[in-house]
């Protein structure tokens, strides 16, 4: 079974911190993601990946960037955390491949006082 | 701009057969996908439709009709486990997925 695991299931953080959310596959998929995720918004794409060392803005990039130094992992980091970010964060991994299902963590609450 | 539309709540009896519909407007189109989500848990994949017909997988049917730019998730002999949110998804190129805002399903005993 592929797994996605996020490094921390809840997290509280003050307004102005550096936040870094990490994010491991361990199935070789070419292609991560993150997602936040608010009520009756749905998932919207912050930045995905398709390849070591590159990356893509996805529809809400803002305040937020994003590393892949390695295939299996992929980082979200906010630079100056704002209470606007608290929110539910999702990675998921896929293999490249038309048609290929995308495969979540379980998340992370982040919330920013 | 790019979107989705589904309805925000649906709730059906045990045993039914309820339907999930999905209009999509986007720059381009290369699949409908299925993501069924419990709460507090993580979406899992349940479908993808890349051309018009009907796809069937157990109790879940989806279906496209890329003329119209519309397809529905059909779930059958319902049980009270399928009570969750449910999403569609379009891929219009390259490796961006675009998501709808959700369909909460309640299914009553």
């Amino acid at each position: 079974d592929v797994k996605v695991t996020q490094s921390s299931r809840y997290l509280v953080k003050r307004t102005g911190e550096k936040v870094f959310l990490e994010c491991v596959q361990d199935m070789d998929h070419e292609n991560m993601f993150w997602y936040r995720q608010d009520p009756g918004l749905g998932l919207r794409l912050i930045y995905f990946s398709y390849d070591v060392k590159m990356k893509e803005k996805g529809d809400i990039p803002e305040g937020y960037s994003v590393s892949r130094e390695k295939k299996e992992r992929f980082s979200l980091i906010l630079e100056s955390a704002s209470t606007n970010q608290t929110s539910m964060y999702l990675c998921a991994s896929s293999p490249r491949g038309e048609g290929q299902p995308q495969h979540f963590g379980d998340g992370t609450r982040l919330s920013i006082l | 701009g790019q979107s989705l539309e589904q309805p925000s709540e649906v709730t059906a009896v045990e045993g039914a057969i309820v339907q999930i519909n999905c209009t999509y407007q986007t720059s381009g189109f290369y699949g409908l996908s299925w993501y069924q989500q419990h709460d507090g848990g993580a979406p899992t994949f349940l479908s993808y439709n890349a051309l018009d017909g009907l796809e069937e997988t157990g109790r879940f049917s989806s279906f496209l009709s890329r003329s119209d730019s519309y397809g529905y998730l059909l779930l059958q002999e319902l049980q009270m486990k399928d009570s969750a949110s449910y999403f569609c998804a379009v891929r219009p190129g390259g490796f961006k997925t675009i998501f709808g805002a959700g369909t909460r399903l309640f299914v009553k005993a």
